[in-house]
């Protein structure tokens, strides 16, 4: 799988949109982006994930470029519960997951 | 959606015993589950890859003989730590992904255990 690359850790005001970005240069044609968060002492939560299209779902939006070699998480309106480490993982579809260490999000009141 | 269930959450047990933890698809079917263990203030490593009906893959590092996996059913995947001792102790999870659903559907996790050895 194609290795990710993510700042170490961002601040986010609450209320605010948190865009929490992921570098993917090595991605391959059939390979998807994932992207989890863990909250602290629970199992890692799916939020989304597209292969080349932009995606939105409840929690969040999947911004890919054009390119496919990054990608950028965004949460619309981020809140305290939010607060959480962000992985993002390329893959190819139904293999296990290799993460890296994301990116640990802090909202702030 | 896909929900994972994995019991115990939390155990805590003398160094030499063994402690056996389960994982569930509640939901729906999975030949193949994944366990991974995680450090504190580190990420998700994972230990292997539980086949329903056939050996359990390992990693590299990972020794088979101490981390004992049983894929029995299509719902049900253990995972028994033998004779554990204080560097055993860990934050242990898995997951799993629909095996009816299309291919690029995400895995989903179970809320982990922590085991503790005194």
């Amino acid at each position: 799988d194609a290795k990710t690359t993510q700042p170490p850790s961002m601040d986010c005001a609450e209320g605010r949109a948190a865009n929490l970005p992921c570098n993917h240069s090595t991605i391959s044609g059939n390979e998807y982006v994932y992207w989890y968060r863990q909250i602290h002492s629970q199992g890692p939560q799916y939020i989304i994930h597209g292969l080349k299209n932009n995606e939105t779902n409840e929690m969040a939006s999947l911004i890919i470029t054009e390119d496919r070699k990054s990608s950028t998480l965004i949460l619309p309106h981020a809140t305290l519960r939010d607060t959480a480490v962000y992985y993002c993982i390329v893959n190819n579809a139904g293999n296990m997951l290799t993460f890296g260490g994301g990116t640990r999000l802090m909202v702030k009141p | 959606g896909a929900v994972v269930s994995q019991h115990p959450s939390w155990v805590i047990c003398k160094s030499g015993t063994s402690v056996k933890i389960e994982c569930r698809s509640l939901d729906f079917q999975a030949t193949t589950m994944f366990w991974y263990r995680q450090f504190p203030k580190q990420s998700l490593m994972l230990m292997a890859t539980s086949n329903e009906g056939s050996k359990a893959t390992y990693e590299q590092g990972v020794e088979k003989d101490k981390f004992l996996i049983n894929h029995a059913s299509l719902t049900l995947s253990t995972l028994t730590v033998t004779s554990a001792h204080p560097e055993d102790s860990s934050f242990y999870i898995c997951s799993a992904r629909d095996q009816r659903t299309v291919s690029n559907q995400p895995q989903h996790f179970g809320d982990g255990t922590r085991l503790s050895i005194l």
